[in-house]
């Protein structure tokens, strides 16, 4: 247990169907981000929210669409998918403490999109 | 970010020690170096962090030498829990916190055999 929960762990959906993600830490971390990662390739940073406010969005298709109503919850709504967004999406969080780089990530939401 | 560079695989046996070697030729002068590990369907998991020189914790050993233009990773004598993905990271946290990018690569495959 990393102290970050995902949930669902496991979703199907059709490319008209409306869903979504939801992460939250317990941690009292100020920093969250979401992640993708495809099968055999590396994870790519999707969003970054720091106390609430999102600074990154590393140029991710308009069909998903984070939400942090606080600092321990996100989610990820996801509309209109297509099968390549199949994959396992990670959420993760941190707490700047003197230079550490050191995320701690949920269990992921293995999503496949019919 | 700086660019790194690691086998893509590496086989060991129970009871050796494993050293996976990162390069990052154009790291910066602010960057540290961390390293994460991912079990399949899992979120990836911090396991050390360094500037320069050694470092050591209860898990794993990273050695950096004096130009850090490279460093090792070494996990003394492991077992067959340790196969895994293991990523090596270059980076300054504090921009990182602050909206940078957390660039995971290609990473290695540690395949640990009986």
């Amino acid at each position: 247990e990393t102290g970050v929960t995902q949930t669902p762990r496991h979703l199907v959906m059709g490319m008209t169907n409306k869903k979504s993600l939801k992460c939250e830490q317990h941690l009292g971390h100020n920093a969250m981000y979401w992640y993708k990662q495809s099968a055999k390739k590396p994870l790519e940073l999707m969003f970054v929210y720091n106390f609430k406010e999102q600074t990154e969005n590393n140029s991710v298709p308009s069909r998903f669409s984070p939400e942090c109503p606080n600092s321990s919850h996100l989610f990820l709504h996801l509309h209109t998918l297509q099968p390549e967004d199949s994959a396992l999406y990670l959420c993760a969080s941190s707490q700047e403490t003197g230079g550490s780089y050191e995320q701690y990530f949920g269990p992921g939401t293995r999503l496949t999109v019919t | 970010l700086a660019k790194t560079t690691q086998p893509i695989s590496m086989d060991s046996y129970e009871g050796q020690e494993v050293n996976i070697t990162c390069s990052h030729n154009n790291i910066a002068t602010n960057d540290y170096i961390t390293w994460y590990q991912q079990f399949p369907s899992q979120g990836p998991r911090f396991i050390i962090q360094g500037y320069k020189t050694k470092v050591t914790n209860e898990v794993a050993s990273l050695f950096i030498p004096a130009d850090r233009k490279s460093s090792t990773l070494s996990l003394p004598r492991v077992s067959l829990s340790d196969t895994a993905v293991y990523y090596c990271l270059v980076g300054d946290p504090r921009i990182y916190n602050q909206g940078g990018k957390l660039i995971f690569g290609q990473g290695t495959e540690l395949s640990v055999k009986p």
